[in-house]
């Protein structure tokens, strides 16, 4: 069965100083990635996504991510937090298979002016 | 209206009464999402609509009950649900199925308490 595992289910930075976020993932198949950002009272928003081409990949407002297949790993990242980074992010996955999204159990960021 | 909207936004219900959540999406989208969202847990898929296909979570208890009369808009009906069923209930749309690498688009959810 997929999975997806987010390192970290609170993480606390400094305004100005680099986002690190985690995820790897469960796949024998590199599986299709992204990562969505949550507001309080508001649904998922797509930040990035990685399908095929280049692993690096950038998003919205400034964030990041690389996909590295020999670590199975889909690490989010932002050199410079501001305090509206203040959020739950989620990674998730696709197969090439079926009709269905693999979440992970969330990262809240929280940003300390 | 853009996007994917749902109604009602909040919701507090009796474990005896019968209600409906409803979702609509705007952006042509073939394929929806029903999705369960409770705290320290990743999000349930409940139930996917598509062209191709109606896809159920099997340990989606039978007190929820999916109906898509069309390709824009999703209903999830609700009767005599328990206080576990308290969440927020999220609904999404694609233009694909996922295994093309489609997104996802989220509605902005309905909180629900079950009393």
């Amino acid at each position: 069965a997929q999975s997806v595992t987010q390192l970290g289910s609170h993480v606390s930075v400094s305004e100005g100083a680099l986002v690190l976020l985690r995820c790897n993932y469960s796949s024998s198949v590199p599986p299709y990635l992204f990562w969505y950002v949550q507001y309080p009272n508001q649904g998922l928003q797509l930040l990035l996504k990685y399908t095929t081409g280049a692993t690096l990949v950038k998003g919205i407002n400034g964030f990041e991510a690389e996909f590295k297949k020999s670590e199975t790993s889909f690490h989010l990242t932002k050199p410079s937090a501001h305090m509206s980074d203040a959020a739950e992010y989620f990674c998730a996955v696709s197969r090439e298979t079926g009709n269905q999204f693999y979440f992970g159990t969330g990262t809240s960021l929280t940003v300390i002016p | 209206e853009t996007g994917v909207t749902q109604t009602p936004r909040h919701l507090v219900m009796g474990m005896t009464n019968k209600k409906s959540l409803k979702c609509e999406q705007h952006l042509g989208h073939n394929a929806m999402y029903w999705y369960k969202q409770s705290a320290k847990k990743p999000l349930e898929l409940m139930f996917v609509y598509s062209l191709e296909e109606r896809v159920e979570n099997n340990s989606v208890p039978s007190r929820f009950s999916p109906e898509c009369p069309n390709s824009s808009h999703l209903f999830l009906h609700l009767h005599t649900l328990q206080p576990e069923d308290s969440a927020l209930y999220l609904c999404a749309s694609s233009q694909g199925a996922t295994r093309f690498g489609e997104t996802q688009y989220f509605g902005p959810g309905t909180r629900l308490l079950v009393l």
